[in-house]
């Protein structure tokens, strides 16, 4: 399985741009890219995934690099409600299709 | 997106007695179920694959017989703690795939303390 690197955490001034960087440089050719977050004490929450062009949805946009080996999150204009765990996967393939392994994730400070 | 409620949010029990906690997907079926656990501070650490009419399969190092899977509609898994201990006080996090394949959906978890 593709392993992910993600800076353990990050601050951020509300109303700005979080870019959130994840290096995934193992990854397979047809092996998608995921994010999701997790607040304090709740369940992972789905926020976007891609395979190699860019992708954006109301949430955030997910920018995967031309060689694959890495990504960048954004979420354009960060509020406190936005502070969590953020979660770079790649989605395993073959035996292991559709299993998610967690990596460390990246926490992230929303500050006033 | 797709909903998944897990029931209990939290529970805590006798050190000895066994805990059912379950997973439903609510508005989609779902033929694998996934269950994690989580440490404080810790990341999800995925613990099985609960697939609908068949066995689980179990990721290395998690013992089948203390943590026993069912699947048994396309809308519900249940994961059964046998005989908990204190050291299996954890957060426990179930997820289901949605029609397509592609996105697991996250249940609010279910936090279990074993005194």
């Amino acid at each position: 399985d593709a392993k992910t690197t993600q800076p353990p955490s990050m601050d951020c001034a509300e109303g700005r741009a979080a870019n959130l960087p994840c290096n995934h440089s193992t990854i397979s050719g047809n092996e998608y890219v995921y994010w999701y977050r997790q607040i304090h004490s709740q369940g992972p929450q789905y926020i976007i995934h891609g395979l190699k062009n860019n992708e954006t949805n109301e949430m955030a946009s997910l920018i995967i690099t031309e060689d694959r080996k890495s990504s960048t999150l954004i979420l354009p204009h960060a509020t406190l409600r936005d502070t969590a765990v953020y979660y770079c996967i790649v989605r395993s393939q073959g035996y292991n299709f559709n299993k998610f392994y967690f990596g460390s994730g990246t926490k992230l400070n929303v500050k006033p | 997106g797709a909903v998944v409620s897990q029931h209990p949010s939290r529970v805590i029990c006798k050190s000895g007695t066994s805990v059912k906690i379950e997973c439903r997907s609510l508005d989609f079926q779902a033929t694998t179920m996934f269950w994690y656990r989580q440490f404080p501070k810790q990341s999800l650490m995925l613990m099985a694959t609960s697939n609908e009419g068949s066995k689980a399969t179990y990721e290395q190092g998690v013992e089948k017989d203390k943590f026993l899977i069912n699947h048994a509609s396309l809308t519900l898994s249940t994961l059964t703690v046998t005989s908990a201990h204190p050291e299996d006080s954890s957060f426990y996090i179930c997820s289901a795939r949605d029609w397509g394949g592609n996105i697991q959906y996250f249940g609010a978890g279910t936090r279990l303390s074993v005194l």
